[in-house]
């Protein structure tokens, strides 16, 4: 299993950015696939879940309304399009693989999202 | 979201000890509860999953138990290996981790 991350880096305050998670080493449509946030202030937060169908996303109360999870089965991708971005988005973004529904069995690298307050 | 407590924030052991952390959570998840270890530069690890299911290759010195809203993850004989920060995660909604417990040499 592998878990490609891209998209990150310095956004200001209000502003927007898509990761991207490529994925290979298993059947992707099979799987939940999530994104788990790194922050200084609150740690560990799964940020966003979808399911291997693109159905059901599920959100954390920090980022409902602001982020959007996606996916495309066809190229093995995943996404979060992150808008009205703030300082306290700052952290490192996480793909993480579902072996159930909410239950994380593989991580990628992680990709930093800096929003300087 | 729900809330999930861990104490203690920190605790010392020796090899040997036998370590308990405790996980609460703002409101019952039944038993949709994980357990992880994360090691400095690296992705957290799946140790317990469903309160109390040892995962593959984990070994038995680690135990969950807990139900609804009070949970307990529990290493017996600690081994050197073992001195590492523990996360418990709620998989009923997405939301935040507990704070974490790190468990360091005495």
């Amino acid at each position: 299993v592998q878990l490609l991350e891209s998209g990150g880096g310095v956004v200001q305050p209000g502003g927007s950015l898509r990761l991207s998670c490529t994925a290979s080493g298993f059947m992707f449509s099979s799987y939940a696939m999530n994104w788990v946030r790194q922050t200084p202030g609150k740690g560990l937060e799964c940020v966003s879940a979808i399911s291997g169908s693109g159905g059901g996303p599920d959100y954390a109360d920090s980022v409902r309304g602001r982020f959007t999870i996606s996916r495309d089965n066809s190229k093995n991708t995943l996404y979060l399009q992150m808008n009205s971005l703030r300082a306290d988005d700052t952290g490192v973004y996480y793909c993480v693989k579902s072996t159930r529904w909410l239950q994380f069995d593989y991580w990628g690298q992680g990709t930093l999202v800096t929003v300087p307050s | 979201d729900i809330q999930m407590t861990q104490s203690p924030s920190s605790l010392s052991a020796s090899v040997g000890d036998r370590v308990t952390i405790t996980c609460r959570a703002s409101q019952s998840i039944r038993s949709y509860l994980n357990w992880y270890q994360q090691k400095p530069g690296k992705a957290p690890k799946l140790l317990i999953s469903d309160a109390s299911t040892l995962r593959s290759g984990v070994p038995s010195r680690f135990s969950g138990s807990g139900s609804e809203t009070d949970f307990t993850l529990t290493i017996s004989n600690l081994r050197p290996e073992d001195f590492a920060t523990y996360y418990c995660q709620q998989s009923s909604t997405a939301g935040p981790f507990g704070q974490g417990t790190k468990v360091e040499i005495k």
